[in-house]
């Protein structure tokens, strides 16, 4: 089972550069999230999305942009890459049923801003 | 807003210890709440988890229990390994149906031989 996939697993940018973190789940999951991992900070809600064409911001959503034109993918595009974006980055999809839902995570992408 | 609360961390225990990890959190209407795992160079995996007041979660050897009267879901271990060591989240989600969460600050545990 393949679950969560993100690409690649490590990056280095420079300052201003551009790129696009991808992230692929084969579960048919609806709900899509992008979190970042700071030391001390826990995991923060950069975007998250509900579904297919839906997008929303979370709670850290300046520099990255988001698009959901599939199910199955969810990327995160860094505009302009700050040394402040230096960061484990954590795609998750889930599902919610009834009083249930569970979150399942990809490996993470460590990126390197200098 | 919504938010979680760890203790703080590092913890260090010996093998065979008694692992306490305390969480608390503040929500509107009733969350669910989880446990996660993160082995060094890994991500997230789901420990154990509860859906509704007084349930116990519980996974190798793990428990915790929802308490709406203290808002806690502290984790528990009788008996720690080596293996153990890992960080710690405790998170929340809301019913936004959004499949969005709120995690702490995690907490780092080192297990001693």
């Amino acid at each position: 089972n393949a679950g969560v996939t993100q690409t690649p697993k490590f990056q280095v940018l420079k300052t201003g550069q551009s790129m696009t973190l991808q992230c692929a789940q084969d579960m048919n999951h609806e709900y899509m999230s992008w979190y970042r991992q700071d030391p001390g900070m826990g995991l923060r809600l950069i975007h998250y999305s509900v579904g297919a064409g839906i997008t929303d911001q979370g709670e850290v959503p300046n520099g990255y942009n988001v698009s959901r034109s599939t199910t199955e993918d969810f990327p995160l595009r860094l505009l302009s890459a700050a040394p402040s974006q230096t960061s484990v980055y954590f795609c998750a999809s889930s599902y919610i049923s009834l009083q249930n839902t569970e979150a399942f995570f990809g490996q993470g992408t460590r990126l390197t801003v200098v | 807003g919504d938010s979680v609360t760890q203790m703080e961390g590092p913890v260090t225990l010996s093998e065979e210890a008694f692992l306490t990890i305390n969480c608390t959190y503040t929500a509107t209407g009733y969350p669910s709440l989880f446990w996660y795992v993160q082995y060094p160079g890994e991500g997230l995996q789901l420990l154990l988890k509860a859906t509704k007041a007084d349930d116990k979660g519980s996974n190798k050897g793990f428990e915790a229990t929802y308490r709406k009267e203290t808002t806690s879901f502290h984790l528990e271990k009788g008996s720690v390994q080596v293996s153990d060591s890992a960080v710690y989240f405790c998170a929340l989600s809301d019913y936004s149906n959004t499949g969005k969460l709120i995690f702490g600050q995690g907490t780092t545990l080192q297990v001693k031989p």
